[in-house]
């Protein structure tokens, strides 16, 4: 089966601007996450979708993070303004839907870095 | 709310030695526990997970995990290590929230290998 897709691969914005972060996750998949990994630590959940509904978006900024899975298929993650802090790769994962030990697919993810 | 804690930033070992990579985690009850592995550049890719049953769990590429309540630990191992297993290891714990099931990463373990 293909695997989670993401783009882009890497993005280099200064601070303030925004960006904006893509993924398309395996077919089937009811579930997708968004996860913020910072140098040397472990990755940090964002957002998690069932479908098109959000289920936890409490580590979210919504300050000046957003994102939205129209049609309960592919996703999009924005920051709107950037900030420094805000350097990390971003993850997208996907699993089915399950009684809680269904494994997640990751995608490669988006290195970003803001100068 | 549920933590995982991997005591190790890093670990070197000789290639051809023996592993085991220490996670610890705080829950009430059963977890869900996961270990992920993590290649330069890559997403992380599940090595194995423990839910029920048996509490010693194989996984791929020889790697295996036991499940000990009493210590509230889930280490894994593995009798002979590769070059190609030099990558950073992930323990991870599923909580059950309001709204779904959440995976809860540890810090992350680096692994060396020397030659």
């Amino acid at each position: 089966e293909a695997g989670v897709a993401q783009s882009p691969r890497y993005k280099i914005i200064e601070k303030r601007q925004s960006v904006a972060f893509w993924c398309n996750p395996i077919s089937g998949h009811a579930t997708l996450y968004w996860y913020q990994q910072i140098l040397g630590q472990g990755p940090k959940l964002l957002i998690q979708f069932q479908n098109n509904g959000v289920v936890d978006d409490s580590q979210l900024p919504k300050d000046r993070f957003s994102a939205e899975r129209l049609k309960g298929v592919d996703s999009t993650l924005k920051i709107q303004p950037a900030k420094l802090e805000d350097s990390a790769v971003y993850l997208c994962a996907s699993s089915r839907p399950g009684a809680g030990n269904e494994k997640l697919f990751f995608g490669s993810g988006t290195q970003l870095s803001v100068l | 709310a549920q933590s995982v804690t991997q005591p190790d930033i890093h670990i070197t070992v000789s290639e051809g030695a023996s592993l085991e990579l220490r996670c610890n985690y705080s829950y009430g009850a059963t977890p869900y526990l996961f270990w992920y592995v993590q290649s330069p550049g890559q997403g992380l890719q599940l090595l194995l997970k423990y839910f029920s049953g048996d509490t010693l769990v194989q996984g791929i590429k020889g790697f295996e995990a036991e499940f000990k309540r009493s210590q509230s630990s889930f280490n894994l191992r593995k009798p002979s290590v590769h070059w190609s297993d030099a990558a950073e290891y992930f323990c991870a714990v599923v909580q059950d929230d309001t709204g779904g099931f959440k995976t809860i990463f540890g810090a992350g373990t680096r692994l060396f290998v020397k030659a």
